[in-house]
């Protein structure tokens, strides 16, 4: 399979306790976008990284949401001291940089609930 | 300000029917560029179609079709002779041309159910 993938696939923690997501995208791209996306609504952009540097991130939610992409290769999203608000779909995507906007390709995404 | 809006909420209609979805978005840019994507019940976001704001041509992909009006702002999706496995919700979303993080403004999406 050489989509994106995202694991695990559904996380249920603890209001408080930390979560880390993994985002493996498309191994060619190096692009690599993080959505966080609520019942009802579109994805809400949270940050990105092209290869392995973060160039935005002042979307991030808080500064309990931090972001890492060590190898230019695969992502993890951590969220410190969960709150039942977290609860949501964290998606992420990839693309292959161009002078123009190309296609992101999605993963399947990770559904946090916080209990 | 940027802005994306889709303002069916949901839309039901009877299979083989044909339906339209609205998109109607907002940018001071005059290059801008727009996205469809598809999120089945499974939840992965699908890439439809990407228009640049300086091809005003209608699209048209089998069943589906696009229609881009500039004059209106909009940005509208066709199915033509809709099936059952065209049920999901559908994103319109937009990046403006002078944004170098390409980040991708989108509509709050309209669910589509196609009955039997």
């Amino acid at each position: 399979d050489t989509g994106v993938s995202q694991d695990p696939r559904h996380k249920i923690t603890k209001r408080g306790q930390n979560v880390t997501f993994r985002c493996d995208p498309i191994s060619e791209h190096n692009r690599l976008y993080w959505y966080r996306q609520t019942l009802g609504q579109g994805p809400e952009f949270l940050t990105y990284f092209q290869n392995e540097a973060q160039l935005e991130k002042s979307r991030l939610l808080s500064d309990r949401f931090s972001a890492e992409r060590p190898k230019g290769s695969f992502s993890t999203l951590e969220i410190q001291r969960t709150e039942q608000g977290d609860s949501a779909m964290y998606l992420c995507a990839s693309s292959l940089i161009a002078t123009i906007p190309n296609e992101q390709f999605f993963g399947p995404g990770t559904r946090l609930t916080v209990l | 300000a940027q802005k994306v809006t889709q303002a069916q909420t949901e839309i039901s209609v009877v299979e083989k029917e044909d339906v339209t979805l609205d998109c109607v978005y907002e940018t001071r840019d005059t290059t801008y560029y727009l996205f469809w994507y598809k999120q089945p019940p499974s939840g992965e976001l699908v890439f439809l179609i990407r228009r640049n704001s300086f091809d005003e041509q209608n699209e048209i992909s089998g069943r589906y079709s696009w229609n881009f009006q500039k004059s209106t702002s909009s940005f509208n999706f066709t199915i033509t002779a809709s099936q059952v496995v065209d049920s999901a919700v559908y994103f319109c979303a937009l990046i403006e041309g002078n944004d170098s993080n390409y980040q991708l403004i989108w509509g709050a999406g309209t669910k589509l159910i196609i009955k039997p």
